[in-house]
């Protein structure tokens, strides 16, 4: 099983402020087969990127991700009140297709 | 528009069992895998089971292996996720959610529904 690990676990920011989000996969995760989820309270998450750098269709170009060997980046550039939630990465490469434990992004 | 809406929830019994549906439209349903995600009560999300289009395949999370079955009706566009011998740590909200950018199972959730709510209690 592969193992995503996420840090931190929270990020306290202002708005305005980059937000670096960090998952990191015990194993290959091989042809980018990683997606990044936005969950508010009380809603189902959202797709935000796809594919390690894709943007989901309607999401901001603050948000942004990058891979490098079996480290995974979710940048958002500039903080909008909206933006403070729980952000998961998930690999989709081998099954069982784990999330990570969740990066919570708070108002400092 | 894509609909994903899920159904069946409720309060259980260890050791007793609850089937799950996810009643979809707006797109080609028998094309597309679908996937059950559940979240525990202030936790993270984990990954249950998928299911590709023409059921062939079928994957589950060690978790529920042995105790879940995920099945699908193409002809009524439903999903399913049968529980059975449920525990305590199966309290969860459980999601349905797809894509139609891929066939393969090996891919990301465009689409999540609401979730239903499932209590596993004495």
């Amino acid at each position: 099983e592969i193992v995503l690990t996420q840090s931190p676990g929270t990020l306290s920011l202002s708005p305005g402020e980059r937000a670096t989000l960090s998952c990191r996969a015990s194993q290959s995760v091989t042809s980018r087969y990683l997606a990044w989820y936005q969950q508010k309270p009380g809603q189902a998450p959202r797709l935000l990127i796809y594919g390690a750098s894709s943007r989901a269709t309607g999401i901001p170009d603050r948000f942004s991700g990058s891979e490098s060997g079996t480290d995974f980046t979710l940048t958002i550039s500039r903080l909008e009140p909206e933006d403070f939630a729980v952000y998961y990465c998930q690999q989709y490469r081998t099954s069982p297709f784990t999330f990570g434990p969740g990066t919570k992004v708070d108002i400092k | 528009e894509v609909q994903l809406l899920e159904s069946g929830g409720g309060l259980v019994q260890p050791g007793g069992s609850l089937r799950l549906s996810c009643a979809t439209s707006g797109f080609t349903f028998s094309t597309y895998p679908m996937t059950w995600v559940r979240q525990a009560p202030g936790k993270g999300l984990e990954w249950v089971s998928v299911i590709s289009g023409s059921s062939d395949f079928t994957y589950y999370a060690d978790s529920v292996k042995g105790r879940f079955t995920i099945s699908r009706d193409n002809s009524k566009n439903t999903l399913s996720l049968q529980m059975n011998n449920l525990r305590a740590e199966d309290t969860a909200l459980y999601y349905c959610a797809t894509s139609e950018d891929c066939t393969s199972p090996s891919c990301f959730l465009w689409y999540w529904g609401q979730g239903t709510l499932v209590t596993v209690s004495s």
